[in-house]
């Protein structure tokens, strides 16, 4: 049984880090065959995809491009999770964000498990 | 958002309802639909073609043709009120993954 257990903190001030850490269970981060990613909601956005990392004999990520210059998403295969950087925030980026597992089929790639969510408030 | 729902839509109890998704992505990949609860986090209902992850019910089902995905619910109780979202991989360079903005199924 997958689980993903979100941390971080829910208040982050403009310009700052946006840090959160998702815990993987029942999964490896290092598995060949997921792909781990982070998803915000917000009313105006919606959901919006915002990067993943994964492995395939070395590690890879992708990241939005809306957000490319200020995001990191590392994983940690020491404590078996991965974990979200968003820098330079703006309230733009008040959102609830969600790490989820990728996993694809023969006929379609999509999010299987999904973290608790964490809503993160940018504001001074 | 690159893939277009209706924002809401009602139906009586135990009739059967149709939400749809449009958007280019869907000439070329399957879409996914995700239900979501007040509070809670998205969950799978249906994958690629017509795919029901194991606890899901069978009145859920999918469908699709062009540029319309569409998610089936048969029979539909009060339990079944939520949010859906359709999502695709992307044929678009900004983002891999797209997200339809939602629709608010109403039970009456």
């Amino acid at each position: 049984q997958v689980q993903l257990q979100q941390s971080g903190p829910g208040l982050v001030k403009p310009s700052q880090t946006l840090s959160l850490t998702c815990a993987i269970s029942g999964d490896s981060v290092s598995s060949s065959s997921s792909n781990w990613n982070w998803i915000r909601q917000s009313p105006s956005r919606g959901l919006e995809w915002l990067g993943r990392t994964y492995y395939r004999s070395k590690w890879y990520n992708d990241y939005a491009v809306s957000v490319k210059s200020r995001i990191t998403v590392n994983p940690d295969t020491s404590k078996n999770q991965f974990s979200l950087q968003l820098n330079s925030v703006t309230p733009e980026d008040t959102a609830v964000y969600y790490c989820a597992r990728l996993v694809g089929t023969v006929d379609s790639y999509y999010f299987d498990h999904w973290g608790q969510g964490t809503l993160v408030t940018v504001s001074s | 958002s690159e893939l277009t729902q209706d924002p809401a839509v009602s139906v009586a109890l135990g009739q059967t309802v149709r939400i749809t998704c449009q958007g280019d992505s869907l000439r070329s990949y399957n879409a996914n639909w995700y239900q979501q609860m007040p509070g809670q986090a998205p969950v799978v209902v249906i994958y690629g073609k017509n795919n029901r992850p194991s606890g899901i019910p069978d009145r859920f089902s999918g469908s699709g043709s062009g540029n319309t995905a569409s998610l089936t619910i048969t029979g539909v109780l009060g339990e079944d009120e939520a949010d859906y979202y359709c999502g695709s991989r992307n044929t678009s360079g900004n983002r891999p993954w797209v997200f339809g903005g939602g629709t608010k199924l109403t039970v009456l």
